[in-house]
């Protein structure tokens, strides 16, 4: 069985600090792993996907993750945060296709607040 | 733009009623999904379809059916509505899954739905 773990329900970061917020995974065969946020009442946003190649996978609004199959773990990092990055972010993975549907499993999340 | 819809933002439902929730999107995904999404549980996969009148079950589908009788629209019921199954409810769709390719998913806003 495939499963995600994001460790910290809440990361509070100042603004124009680095931010991390951690994802590490487990699935058979080679990983397919997906951020998304959440903005208040709305509904998830896909940031960025890491299938194959490099390990550092750059996506929208300056965001961008790190994959790392050792410690099988797909931070999401930017180098400056900004009030408007404050919202839900959730990790998301899949293994390798195999024909039929191969589902996508989320986390549970991880509140980010960035404080001004 | 990207467009997945859903009939109610809002739902307010007495239990052992009824429910429907309904889900468009105009972008030709062959893939639907149903998620509910509880604190501390993240996202949790109720139902999915690849293609018209086919389905299958996610992780939670007791207590759920579906139905989807065009491609683009997918419909989540709730045939007696239990106070449990008070949640937020999200609606995705995504191209399928070609080969080693991977589409991400395109969330609807929502709907929060309330069974007293």
């Amino acid at each position: 069985a495939q499963s995600v773990a994001q460790p910290e329900d809440q990361v509070n970061v100042a603004e124009g600090n680095p931010l991390t917020v951690k994802c590490t995974y487990s699935v058979s065969g080679n990983p397919y792993l997906f951020w998304y946020v959440q903005y208040p009442n709305r509904g998830l946003q896909f940031l960025l996907k890491y299938i194959t190649g490099d390990n550092l996978v750059k996506g929208s609004y300056g965001f961008e993750a790190e994959f790392n199959k050792s410690q099988t773990s797909f931070h999401l990092k930017k180098p400056s945060a900004l009030v408007s990055d404050s919202a839900l972010y959730f990790c998301a993975v899949r293994g390798s296709f195999s024909g039929g549907y191969q589902k996508v499993t989320f986390g549970t999340g991880t509140k980010l607040q960035v404080i001004p | 733009d990207v467009k997945v819809t859903q009939s109610s933002r809002y739902l307010v439902k007495r239990t052992g009623e009824k429910v429907f929730l309904e889900c468009v999107q105009d972008m030709d995904h062959e893939n639907m999904f149903w998620y509910r999404q509880d604190p501390g549980l993240g996202l949790r996969l109720i139902y999915f379809s690849y293609d018209v009148k086919m389905k299958e079950k996610g992780d939670i589908p007791e207590g759920y059916s579906v139905s989807r009788e065009k491609k683009e629209r997918f419909s989540l019921i709730l045939e007696s509505a239990s106070t449990n199954q008070t949640s937020m409810y999200l609606c995705a769709s995504s191209f399928r899954l070609v080969g080693d390719r991977d589409y991400e998913q395109y969330f609807g806003p929502g709907t929060r739905l309330t069974v007293t």
